[in-house]
């Protein structure tokens, strides 16, 4: 029971470079999320999924695109990569109130 | 609009010492309030508490909800230089998918 994992652990970019990162859970669980947190600050909600087919925006969606084509998986993707979003990046998944996290990208856009 | 806040933003104190962390909330419809620890990584899962009053404790952590005053604290005791992380606090509201996250309080232990 790997419980939530993301791909890759890190990535460089230069700016105006694309890329899709990858969050995987397999404890069936319906809702999932996509976080940012820069240095000294907390979690920032991108966007997040209900369920297969769904997704939602949240705190800070601008410039990041997302996809959950099946309910294990959900797509973070940067059509355009930007120094401003050199970050953090977390995903979780939740039944109901607790989430579980995955280990966290780590993106640096030049 | 709904809001989770927490203070201090950062403590320092010495191993040994006991430490009180605060989280305070406003939301429309509460339905529980969280604890994470973070170190160099992934939030990882401490406490969810539901019902006003109730203490939920684990070796030296322990955290009480008061409902009527919409407060939390996260108490430890006999720190260790391991209790060295960041702790978020975070509201789930009834009929959201979102949980409500607080800053986070930094907390320092020195040997």
């Amino acid at each position: 029971n790997a419980g939530v994992t993301q791909t890759p652990k890190f990535r460089v970019l230069k700016t105006g470079q694309s890329m899709t990162l990858l969050c995987a859970q397999d404890m069936n669980h319906e809702y999932m999320y996509w976080y940012r947190q820069d240095p000294g600050m907390g979690l920032r909600l991108i966007h997040y999924s209900v369920g297969e087919g769904t997704t939602a925006k949240g705190e800070v969606p601008d410039g990041y695109n997302v996809s959950r084509l099946k309910k294990q998986n959900f797509l973070l993707g940067l059509e355009s990569a930007a120094p401003s979003q050199t970050s953090v990046y977390f995903c979780a998944s939740s039944y109901t109130g607790r989430e579980f996290f995955g280990p966290g990208t780590r993106l640096t856009v030049l | 609009e709904d809001k989770v806040v927490q203070s201090p933003l950062s403590l320092v104190v010495h191993e040994g010492d006991t430490v009180t962390l605060n989280c305070s909330y406003e939301v429309t419809n509460f339905r529980s309030l969280l604890w994470y620890k973070q170190e160099k990584k992934a939030p990882t899962f401490l406490f969810m508490l539901t019902s006003s009053g109730i203490e939920k404790k684990s070796g030296r952590l322990s955290s009480i909800l008061d409902k009527k005053e919409l407060f939390s604290i996260l108490n430890i005791t006999a720190t260790q230089t391991g209790d060295s992380a960041i702790y978020l606090c975070a509201v789930e509201e009834d009929s959201n998918y979102q949980l409500i996250w607080g800053a986070g309080t930094k907390l320092i232990i020195k040997p």
